[in-house]
């Protein structure tokens, strides 16, 4: 079966530094990556999406992921911090191989993002 | 990107009563549409696919007969929480699929509190 890691529930960076978001997953076959971002009673806004071809993944706000087969890991990124970045971040993973199904896509437990002045 | 809008975005009601919950794509047609429930500081749970034309597939431990989907049109998937109880107290995000499979995408909609008394 499919799963997503996120092994931090929250990350605290400073307005103006790197922040990273990790997340791992597990999947039969190709995976088909999500990294998505919660306000507070709001739905899911879409950051950012890895398919296939080049790793490194650019999204929306500044937002960048790396996708790396071999530590099966999809990690969110952004070179500097806004304060407005602070929010509930998701990955999820939708299993495209023949045992995966390929129909559902499978949340982490989400990482609280704080970034302070 | 596509739209998709629920309503109401928060409800309140009394033990026993039913509530229906509307999940809409606005600028797209969606054969299919996910039912999600969240609760305060988790991950969102698949509850059930909704298929235009045909009956909700629910996801294990999910009752059917409580959570009633209907999704009637390509446009419209409707979740009504029969004799609710406080339990049933929660955040539920719907999402529309756009797209053929497998390289869907999912878009998701503000989301509905609902609460219990």
């Amino acid at each position: 079966a499919q799963s997503v890691a996120q092994p931090e529930d929250q990350v605290k960076v400073a307005e103006g530094n790197p922040l990273t978001v990790k997340c791992t997953y597990s999947v039969s076959g190709n995976p088909y990556l999500f990294w998505y971002v919660q306000y507070p009673n709001r739905g899911l806004q879409f950051l950012l999406k890895y398919i296939t071809g080049d790793n490194l993944v650019k999204g929306s706000y500044g937002f960048e992921a790396e996708f790396n087969k071999s530590q099966t890991s999809f990690h969110l990124k952004k070179p500097s911090a806004l304060v407005s970045d602070s929010a509930l971040y998701f990955c999820a993973v939708r299993d495209m191989g023949p045992a995966g199904g390929g129909n559902k896509l499978t949340f982490g437990t989400g990482t609280q993002l704080k970034v302070e002045l | 990107g596509a739209v998709v809008s629920q309503h109401p975005s928060r409800v309140i009601c009394k033990s026993g009563t039913s509530v229906k919950i509307e999940c809409r794509s606005l600028d797209f047609q969606a054969t299919t549409m996910f039912w999600y429930r969240q609760f305060p500081k988790q991950s969102l749970m698949l509850m059930a696919t909704s298929n235009e034309g045909s009956k909700a597939t629910y996801e294990q431990g999910v009752e059917k007969d409580k959570f009633l989907i209907n999704h009637a049109s390509l446009t419209l998937s409707t979740l009504t929480v029969t004799s609710a109880h406080p339990e049933d107290s929660s955040f539920y995000i719907c999402s529309a699929r756009e797209g053929g499979y497998p390289y869907y995408e999912q878009y998701f909609g503000p989301g509905t509190r609902l609460t219990v008394t």
